[in-house]
């Protein structure tokens, strides 16, 4: 078992539609998490870290659920430059707060 | 802003070559990772240097080394290539501090092995 697990998609959505991705990680001691996107053979960016309490930024909110390892991503009113790999983030897992583990990331793709 | 930068941005090697990829971190970075990304699979993390000292080690074969100079630009040696080398090499940066560790990546090294 991987330890980020990603939904796999791929997510088809029409424009304006709102969507959400979602992520578990198998080690409790994990420390910190984020959302990366990474267009094709791209360089991954960060977009968002994750927090307890959740936040927002623009149309995207991330929550995190630590209780249940789960994380989560929702964009609301999708735009075609959304389309992208979505990338689940986490660090800490194996040992070192240095190595970010990625999930293997939602593909989504808004259409016209 | 200074972003990473990588070089070459692409690269052909045959079988039993070497590579030596190149990474030049966000000035005042001091911690350089490197990640491999397989066609269709996630990066994988390889290495990292902090203060041009080794921190962690990931699935980096025993073919591969690294190193980071006094300058913190970091290389990535590689030699007796193999087909499945081939892949997308990023290097990343952070400046530790920040309190979630955020990496910013180079656009990467496509390494193609025939």
């Amino acid at each position: 078992r991987k330890e980020v697990e990603q939904d796999p998609g791929p997510f088809n959505v029409p424009e304006g539609a709102t969507v959400a991705f979602n992520c578990t990680y198998s080690n409790s001691a994990s420390q910190s998490f984020f959302w990366y996107r990474q267009d094709c053979r791209k360089e991954p960016k960060l977009l968002m870290s994750v927090y307890s309490s959740g936040n927002e930024d623009g149309r995207f909110t991330a929550q995190l659920n630590r209780a249940s390892q789960y994380i989560s991503l929702l964009i609301r009113d999708s735009k075609l430059s959304d389309s992208a790999t979505y990338l689940c983030v986490v660090t800490g897992t194996s040992g070192s707060a240095r190595q970010l583990t990625f999930g293997s990331g939602t593909q989504l793709t808004v259409l016209p | 802003a200074a972003g990473v930068i990588q070089s070459p941005r692409h690269l052909i090697k045959e079988k039993r070559e070497t590579a030596t990829l190149k990474c030049y971190p966000i000035p005042r970075h001091d911690t350089v990772y490197w990640y491999q990304q397989g066609p269709g699979q996630d990066p994988q993390f390889l290495i990292s240097f902090y203060e041009k000292m080794q921190s962690d080690k990931g699935s980096i074969p025993d073919r591969f080394s690294a190193q980071q100079f006094s300058d913190y630009h970091s290389e990535l040696n590689m030699s007796s290539l193999e087909l499945g080398d081939s892949a997308l090499y990023f290097c990343a940066s952070s400046q530790p501090g920040t309190g979630y560790e955020k990496l910013f990546f180079g656009s990467g090294t496509q390494l193609s092995v025939l």
